[in-house]
Order: structure tokens, then sequence, then C-alpha cells
């Protein structure tokens, strides 16, 4: 079955630092791959659509200047969360478009200080 | 603009009941949907997928239904487990982008 992993899984920084996140399709090329954040006991929110060689689509209220997104290959999309601060202290899952649905990494959970 | 809106938030039932859980979606025009697991601090698990064109879909104790036109699916589960335990999401696809849009979920307890 098509596998997304996301690394790292467990992030913890001080406020100010930048963090970066990766997301991988390993056994399938996505030309599209999406970013979602997810508070304690939420659901999950669509942050944006990362398109390969393109600029990432935002949704509305998320900041593209805090939360870059670069997907450079059929593989490999990232998540910086720039300049972190404790309200960016979140849960944040990608997931890969296969040929019918999205497959969906573990997470990763980012506490920021 | 999509929403999605699921039914009980939480349920708590004895081991060995039969239970449904309610979703609702606002925009009949959807490509498909989808029911997630998800446990504590972890990411999601794909449980059932139907396609705007079917109505229902199961594997093994699970059974979702779809009903396009009243935007309304449930996910059935029989025969309850206390490894059942755990958040179960519902997904509707639409948008020419293929767009999931979350519900906020059911909380299931099963209790041994």
């Amino acid at each position: 079955g098509a596998v997304v992993s996301q690394h790292p899984s467990r992030v913890i920084c001080k406020s100010g630092t930048s963090v970066k996140i990766e997301c991988r399709s390993l056994d399938f090329q996505a030309t599209t791959m999406f970013w979602y954040r997810q508070f304690p006991k939420q659901s999950l929110m669509l942050m944006a659509t990362s398109n390969e060689g393109s600029k990432a689509t935002y949704e509305q209220g998320v900041e593209k200047d805090k939360f870059l997104i670069n997907h450079a290959s059929l593989t490999l999309s990232t998540l910086t969360v720039t300049s972190a601060h404790p309200e960016d202290s979140s849960f944040y899952i990608c997931s890969a478009q296969g040929s019918d649905t999205q497959y969906f990494g573990p997470g990763t959970r980012l506490t920021v200080l | 603009k999509q929403e999605v809106t699921q039914i009980p938030a939480a349920l708590s039932v004895p081991e060995g009941e039969n239970l449904v859980l309610n979703c609702s979606f606002t925009d009949s025009a959807i490509y498909n949907l989808q029911w997630f697991r998800q446990d504590p601090g972890k990411g999601l698990t794909s449980l059932l997928l139907i396609q705007s064109s079917q109505r229902e879909q199961t594997s093994g104790r699970l059974n979702a239904s779809l009903d396009k036109s009243s935007g309304r699916s449930t996910l059935y589960i029989a025969a309850s487990q206390p490894g059942d335990s755990a958040t179960y999401l519902c997904a509707a696809v639409s948008g020419s982008a293929r767009q999931l849009t979350f519900g906020s979920g059911t909380q299931l307890t099963v209790l041994p």
C-alpha cells in the first residue's frame, strides 16, 4: 500500500526558532500534497495545498510567510514554521494525493516553549 | 464551502454493543466520503472510502453508508470491542483540488 512518512515525529523548540517538517511519499509519486494542523481534541484543518514545482495554495487565515511550504520533488514536501511561538504548538499532519485518495503521514507533534 | 458535522461528539458503550456514528455534509457534490480512525497522539488510519456513486462499503465489522442527496453518512460498528476505542473522523472529498473537509470527530470508548 501507499506509505507516507513524516520527519521528525516530535520536536520541541524555543520560541523564535524555525522548524522544518518533511513529508515523503515512499512508494509513489505525488504531484499534490496537503498540510493539516490539529489542535487538541479538535479535527484536522487544511492549511495549504502543495503542488510540485509551483507555489502552494494557502487556506484563508493561514500566513504564508510564517508557514513556508516547498514541494521540490514528486516525493517530498516540506513545511517550515518560521519564528515559531507557543501558539504554533500543534499536531501537523501531511498527506499525499494518490490515484483515488489521500494517504496520510503519521504526524509531527510540535511544542514551542 | 463544505462543512462536515459529526454526531455524537463522544460515545461510551459496553463491549459487544452495535453502534452507529453519524456524519453530515452540506455540499452534496462530493467525489467520495471517507471514514478514518485516530488513536491519541497518532496519525490517521483509513477505514472505509465510499465513492459518490456507491451506497455502502463494508470491511469486517465496519459498514459505512452514504446518502448523497440528504448529505449523510453513517458508520456502523458491529460487536464493539475495547480495541475499537478511538476517535472516528469522517471527511468529504470535494472541489477541483479534491480537498478533504473533516468533521470534528466522535470519540468512542468501548468499556470491557
